[in-house]
Formats: C-alpha cells, structure tokens, sequence
C-alpha cells in the first residue's frame, strides 16, 4: 500500500539555523511527492514538489530531492526565518495504474518553531 | 478568484446533530475532496468526487454523507454527530489532468462536538 513517514517534531530552530525534515514513502506505483505547508489557522498551500526520481522540488529557499534509492524526500531549507514556523506535511499522490485520481496520502505532519 | 471557500469556518454541535459543510471551488476542477484532520494523524480522506453527480469513499466514510449535484460545489453531511467527528475538516480540489496533479485546499471549518 501507500504511505508517508515523516520525522515526528516539533522541531525548534533559532533563525538562520540549517532546517531538514525527513520523509520516506511506500509505494506500489510510481508517486509523485510533495511537501505542503500549513501556517497558523489556515488550510494547507503546496510549497514543492517532485513527479519522479532524482527531481528537486524547490521554492522559498525550500529544496527536497525525489530519491528512488531511498525512498526518500527529506526537506531542506539552508537558513529559516521566523515566518517559516508552520506545520509541513509531506504527501504522495500515486498515478495508480491509469487512474488520474491522484488521492494525497499523508504524513503525520512535523511542526516547526523558529525563533529569533 | 477565491479559489476554495469553506463554510462555516466554526461550529459547535451537541451529540445527535446534524449538519452540513459546504465545499465551493472557482477553477472548475472536476476532482475534489474532504479530509479530516487531528492532532498526530495528518490529513485523512473522508470522502471523494470525480466528477458532478459522483461520489466515492475515502479512508473514513463512516458517520458521513456527501453530494456533488453541481461541479463547483462539494457538500459533506454528518446525520448524527458523535464527538469522534470533533475535528478540523478540508476541502480541496484539483484539475482531472494527470499533469496537475496539485490539490488546492480550503481554509477549514473547526467542528466541535459536546
């Protein structure tokens, strides 16, 4: 089946610190992956993501590399700020055999505080 | 373009109540969504649509109801609330291509349940 494991948190980090949220999958097809970003009181917004292996999702200083090998899409950003203090849900949508549902699947979610 | 609209944003039911949550998208997706959401478990898919006039279940129909009678609105019903269903619930949606593949969610509505 289908599934998402992500670094349980928090996670507290002073500003500039080096950020990384691990996140590794199952699938029995050939995912797409994703990282969404849930700010306080408000839905989920997309922040990257990567439709196969060896892609690099990118955006807002944020990286995550699609690694087959590994299954992994660990989270990356090189120096947070305070306005980075979210919840991060890593996510996969499996293209299920010619289906185009694209059901999300995902983890548990790992918050984030960043301090000044 | 408001993208994706919830309402309400908040509510407080007693046990044995019904109500209704109301989905709306303008981008004209055909796909759309409701997940619930708790503390420790991520989001997880209540129910689903593909399309007007089509529903399916997700990971945890069970208590609800929904209906799509128009493409841009998605409708979730609880017929008889237990306060197991005290959560954070969202909507989302998603153009049918397999190219984009991105779900646009809702701001939430909280429900809680005495």
């Amino acid at each position: 089946g289908n599934s998402v494991t992500q670094m349980e948190g928090p996670v507290t980090l002073s500003e500039e610190a080096f950020l990384t949220i691990n996140c590794t999958y199952t699938a029995t097809g050939y995912p797409s992956l994703f990282w969404y970003v849930q700010y306080p009181g408000e839905g989920l917004q997309l922040l990257l993501k990567a439709t196969k292996a060896d892609d690099k999702g990118s955006n807002k200083g944020f990286e995550a590399t699609y690694r087959k090998e590994t299954t992994s899409f660990h989270l990356e950003k090189g120096s947070v700020q305070v306005s980075d203090s979210a919840v991060y849900f890593c996510a996969l949508s499996e293209r299920d055999r010619g289906s185009t549902l694209g059901r999300l699947y995902f983890g548990r979610g790992t918050q984030l505080t960043v301090w000044p | 373009n408001a993208g994706v609209t919830q309402t309400p944003k908040f509510r407080v039911l007693k046990t044995g109540q019904s109500m209704t949550l109301l989905c709306a998208q303008d981008m004209n997706h055909e796909y759309m969504y409701w997940y619930r959401q708790d503390p420790g478990m991520g989001l997880r898919l209540i129910h689903y649509s593909v399309g007007e006039g089509t529903t399916a279940k997700g990971e945890v129909p069970d208590g609800y109801n929904v209906s799509r009678l128009k493409k841009q609105n998605f409708l979730l019903g609880l017929e008889s609330a237990a306060p197991s269903q005290t959560s954070v619930y969202f909507c989302a949606s998603r153009d049918q291509s397999a190219r984009q593949e991105t779900q646009y969610f809702g701001p939430g509505t909280r429900l809680l349940v005495l």
